[in-house]
Order: structure tokens, then sequence, then C-alpha cells
């Protein structure tokens, strides 16, 4: 079946650059995503990925996808410690209509 | 942007009663909403998927008579969890997506609702 791994946990310090992985089971995923969680709060869309892109940039976000080994990464650019939060990697056949398949999410901690 | 609200952010409730998680879309019309439920340090799975005015679509293994949604409105959608026992306490988060094919028009998530179960 459809499966989406991640990591549990990424420390870095302030400043420096944050790179959240992800890999993926299902070839036909059309749409990758994603999303954050901070602290009693729902999630958040943060970026998004056609399967027919390779590299989506948005300010400091970076999305890399490789289609051929199902791994997509999100870099985050200059880590603040307000970006400190739980990162989810989700993926989907049909866009927001479809099924949302997430990972367990990597919870990034910003040390200053 | 948009906005969708969980009502109650979390509630404590006896085995054997029933409890109702309503979810709201603030500032759009929500042709279609989901429930989810995530336990402590695990992904979000998805239990069902409900469109406006119809019957709720429920995930394999997703027990529809326990876990009644309804979606009567363009606004609103009501997860009941019938005759609560302690395996149900779980954080339960829903989403709304307005039915645009755009894949801009995402699906917008609620800040989820704890139910803990005695």
């Amino acid at each position: 079946g459809e499966d989406v791994e991640q990591s549990l946990f990424l420390s870095v310090r302030e400043g420096d650059s944050s790179v959240i992985n992800c890999t993926y089971t299902d070839s036909s995923s059309t749409y990758l995503y994603w999303y954050k969680q901070e602290p009693g709060a729902g999630l958040q869309l943060l970026t998004y990925i056609f399967s027919n892109m390779d590299m989506k940039q948005d300010q400091r976000l970076t999305v890399l996808l490789n289609k051929k080994d199902k791994h997509l990464s999100l870099r985050i650019a200059d880590t603040q410690t307000g970006d400190s939060a739980i990162y989810f990697c989700a993926e989907s056949q049909r866009g927001s209509q479809g099924n949302l398949i997430f990972g367990k999410g990597t919870k990034l901690s910003v040390k200053p | 942007g948009a906005v969708v609200s969980q009502h109650p952010s979390w509630v404590i409730c006896k085995s054997g009663t029933s409890v109702k998680i309503e979810c709201r879309s603030l500032d759009f019309q929500a042709t279609t909403m989901f429930w989810y439920r995530q336990f402590p340090k695990q992904s979000l799975m998805l239990m069902a998927t409900s469109n406006e005015g119809s019957k709720a679509t429920y995930e394999q293994g997703v027990e529809k008579d326990k876990f009644l949604i309804n979606h009567a409105s363009l606004t609103l959608s009501t997860l009941t969890v019938t005759s609560a026992h302690p395996e149900d306490s779980s954080f339960y988060i829903c989403s709304a997506s307005s039915g645009l094919a755009a894949i801009t028009d995402t699906q917008y998530f609620g800040p989820g609702t704890r139910l803990t179960v005695l």
C-alpha cells in the first residue's frame, strides 16, 4: 500500500539551513505537499509540488523532488526559532479532492 | 486566508457516552470535508470524506455506525463518536476544501480536537 516515511527529529542552530527528507512508495503520486504543525494549531500548507517538477523555490523554502528515487526534501534557509514545529510530508493522486497520505512528521527544533 | 475551526478543542468523557465534534469553515464554502485521526507520534489517518448533502465515504476499517458524520451545510460538518471507549481516545482533525480543481485550493485544516475517554 501507499506509505510515506520521514525521520522523526531534526535539530539545527538558528541561521543554519534545515533539510527535511521524505520518501514515498506510490509511483502514481501526482501532488506532493509539505505541511507545518505548530503546537495546538492545525496543519498549515507550506508548499506543494507537482510530480512533473524537479524543484520549487518559495522565499526561504526550496522543495526538491527526485521522482526516480521517490524522494522529496524541504530545505529551509536561514532557519529561525519560529520555524520550530512538526513538518509533515504528504502525497495525493487527486489534489484537493483526494485522500492525503501523510508521513509521521519531522519535529524540527531550532536552537538559538 | 481560509480558516477552519473545530469545537471543542478538547473533551473528556465517560466510557459509553457520545461526543460530537464540530468543524466549520469560517470564510469559505466547503464542498468537501475530511476527518482524520492522529495518534501520538503517528501520521494523520483519513477516517472519512464527506460532501455537502450526501453520505460520507468511510475508509476501510472505520466503523460508520460508530463515527457518525453529518455535512448538512457548506460550512459545517460534525463527527459524533457514539458509545465512546478508551481506545477511541485520540486527536481528531478535520479539513475542508472548496472543491475546486485547482491544486492551490487544497485542504485547509482545523486545529484538532483532543478526545479523552475515561
